[in-house]
């Protein structure tokens, strides 16, 4: 069992808007800033396309933003495209010794 | 550019170890911190652990105390990760990642597939 928890699977429509959301607790997702969400395609290494909440690296499509409410993580992704289609998973930082948690995973399918 | 080259791919018994290589190219190894995250067939990603290589100061998550050991040799750019008394359970691919904070993970080695058959 993930430490944060993801919906399995949502899909949506070439052109509409999507979230993912991320629920963690007060002790990680609802403590500090430092969310982070990855996409992974199949047999691919995750890629960075969101960090510290609502930040994107260089070169990651502004289609991608990120926000937070209390304990939960919400990934949108506007203008659906095929190449959407993949894994997104969260992390969030969290005290003690294990540093990092993530969640189960999302699979996002493009119809 | 920058990239994480990791070692091909592992097939262990129960009870041994294995290590895994993660060589850093395109940046000063040393600058960065590397994590090492894994991930079982067709399941979700687990973080094991951090090394920074400036200094080999490390810290593994709870889930890996006692069982996974992180390594360096700076002249070559390379950070190991070993993980011993394995189980059919850590049959997974292994990532490492380079940390721009202990919580960015911002680039990815392509994985390692360790193999623990039952």
């Amino acid at each position: 069992q993930s430490a944060l928890t993801q919906a399995a699977s949502v899909s949506g429509s070439p052109g509409q808007s999507i979230t993912v959301s991320c629920t963690g607790t007060s002790s990680d997702v609802g403590a500090y800033d430092y969310v982070s969400w990855y996409q992974q395609h199949p047999g691919k290494a995750p890629k960075l396309i969101i960090y510290d909440v609502s930040h994107r690296p260089s070169g990651v499509s502004e289609r991608f933003s990120g926000s937070k409410s209390g304990n939960t993580a919400s990934l949108t992704i506007s203008g659906l495209q095929a190449e959407d289609e993949a894994d997104y998973y969260c992390s969030s930082y969290t005290a003690g010794s294990t540093l990092v948690v993530f969640g189960g995973g999302t699979k996002m399918t493009v119809l | 550019q920058v990239q994480l080259v990791q070692s091909g791919a592992e097939v262990r018994k129960p009870g041994a170890s294995v290590r895994v290589s993660c060589k850093a190219s395109g940046y000063t190894l040393i600058s960065y911190h590397i994590n090492w995250i894994r991930q079982a067939p067709g399941q979700g990603l687990e973080w094991m652990g951090w090394m920074d290589p400036s200094n080999g100061n490390a810290g593994s998550a709870q889930n890996f105390q006692g069982r996974v050991t992180m390594t360096r040799d700076t002249s070559i750019s390379t950070v190991y990760m070993e993980l011993s008394s394995l189980r059919s359970d850590d049959t997974a691919v292994y990532y490492c990642a380079r940390g721009l904070t202990y919580w960015i993970f911002d680039v990815w080695g392509r994985g390692t597939l360790v193999t623990v058959p039952a």
